[in-house]
Parts: structure tokens; C-alpha cells; sequence
């Protein structure tokens, strides 16, 4: 079973930053917070992941708190091909663990 | 990020054949590929996981004599249904990833059985 916590759906105006929230209340000290976005018929694309300190990329940033029971995915400035579904999942880095995919939010870029 | 092909991106075949799925690391050597399956409007389900080399262990639920896997290098893995039959119709992904680095998808094939 997925370890966290999103909403089902999101509406977001273009060019605005689009805000997702993750809550991973039990998450383990060494798992960490990888965010994946599937768009329509394709593969799941990897975003970012972290473990406690915050991180940005040319993507996204990502936002933990400090307690790590939730996080916040940032698209600073969504555009129309930012709409997909994103998955927040955490996972040891190491070890058998595997990325258990849960339902994910359905994030809508409005034009 | 890495690289992750598959082929072929859809296949439509008859109720009792065998369809082969092959998923590539085309910059990358894979030690460990997942194999995952997608229903409509559903998220993504975890089948089986392979190793170079060694044989694939596979999730509960998952019938390994159904869905043969093959990680015969460190770039190529493939999934092949056997027998398939109209409820095999779905959306199957592959991923890899180099020991404990990040995990990175191919772009999916989808399977139609009639």
C-alpha cells in the first residue's frame, strides 16, 4: 500500500505555480520523498526527490517540512503541458524497497 | 535524466498468442528493471522485478508462467505474455535503474488482445 496522502484533483491557471501536497505522516528516517508526473499514455517521468533539506531543479522544487510528515511539490510557472498526474511515493534509497505507485493528483492546467 | 525505450509502443494480437515486450537502458546499465502493468483511469501496478542475471521475482497475484521475464544484460530486459487473452489487454511499463539510483521509466506499451 502507498505510504501517502494527495488530493485527487487540482486546477492551476497557466503561468501560475502550481502548489501539490504530499502527506507522508510515517515516513522512516532513511525513505525518501520522490515525486514522479505520468501524462496521458506515456511512462512516468521522475521529477525530484529529497530527504529533509529542500531541492530544486529545472523542474520543480520541493518543499519538506521539518518534521518530514508532509511535503509540497512547486511548478513555478505551470504551463499547459505541465497537466498529468503526479505521484508523491517514499522509498529507502537503498534496499529492497520498491516504488508502490498510489492514486496519485490529477493536476489541470487551465489556459 | 536516463533513458528508457520499449518496444513495441502497441501491439494487437489474437487470444492465444504470445506477445514479447523488450525494454531497453539505452545510456545506462540497468542491474535491476520492474515490470509494471496499468488498467484505464487506474495507477500504475507492480508485476515483477528482475535482476541481471538472475530470475525475476515476481508480485503476489502475478502468474510467472503468464508473464515470462528475461534480464539477460545490464541494457535489456523483456516481458513476454503468454497466451494472452482479452483480460491481458492493458498498459504495460517497464523502468530501471543503476544499483540505488533514481528509477526511470520507458514510455510504455500498450497491448491490445482481441
Amino acid at each position: 500500500d502507498a505510504k501517502t496522502t494527495q488530493p485527487p484533483s487540482m486546477d492551476c491557471a497557466e503561468g501560475r505555480a502550481a502548489n501539490l501536497p504530499c502527506n507522508h505522516s510515517t515516513i522512516s528516517g532513511n525513505e525518501y520523498v520522490y515525486w514522479y508526473r505520468q501524462i496521458h499514455s506515456q511512462g512516468p517521468q521522475y521529477i525530484i526527490h529529497g530527504l529533509k533539506n529542500n531541492e530544486t531543479n529545472e523542474m520543480a522544487s520541493l518543499i519538506i517540512t521539518e518534521d518530514r510528515k508532509s511535503s509540497t511539490l512547486i511548478l513555478p510557472h505551470a504551463t499547459l503541458r505541465d497537466t498529468a498526474v503526479y505521484y508523491c511515493i517514499v522509498k529507502e534509497i537503498q534496499g529492497a524497497q520498491k516504488l508502490v505507485f498510489g492514486q496519485g493528483t490529477r493536476l489541470t492546467i487551465n489556459p | 535524466g536516463a533513458v528508457v525505450s520499449q518496444h513495441p509502443s502497441r501491439v494487437i494480437c489474437k487470444s492465444g498468442t504470445s506477445v514479447k515486450i523488450e525494454c531497453r537502458s539505452l545510456d545506462f546499465q540497468a542491474t535491476t528493471m520492474f515490470w509494471y502493468r496499468q488498467f484505464p483511469k487506474k495507477s500504475l501496478m507492480l508485476m515483477a522485478t528482475s535482476n541481471e542475471g538472475s530470475k525475476a521475482t515476481y508480485e503476489q497475484g502475478v502468474e510467472k508462467d503468464k508473464f515470462l521475464i528475461n534480464h539477460a544484460s545490464l541494457t535489456l530486459s523483456t516481458l513476454t505474455v503468454t497466451s494472452a487473452h482479452p483480460e491481458d489487454s492493458s498498459f504495460y511499463i517497464c523502468s530501471a535503474r543503476l544499483a540505488w539510483e533514481t528509477q526511470y521509466f520507458g514510455p510504455g506499451t500498450r497491448l491490445l488482445v482481441l
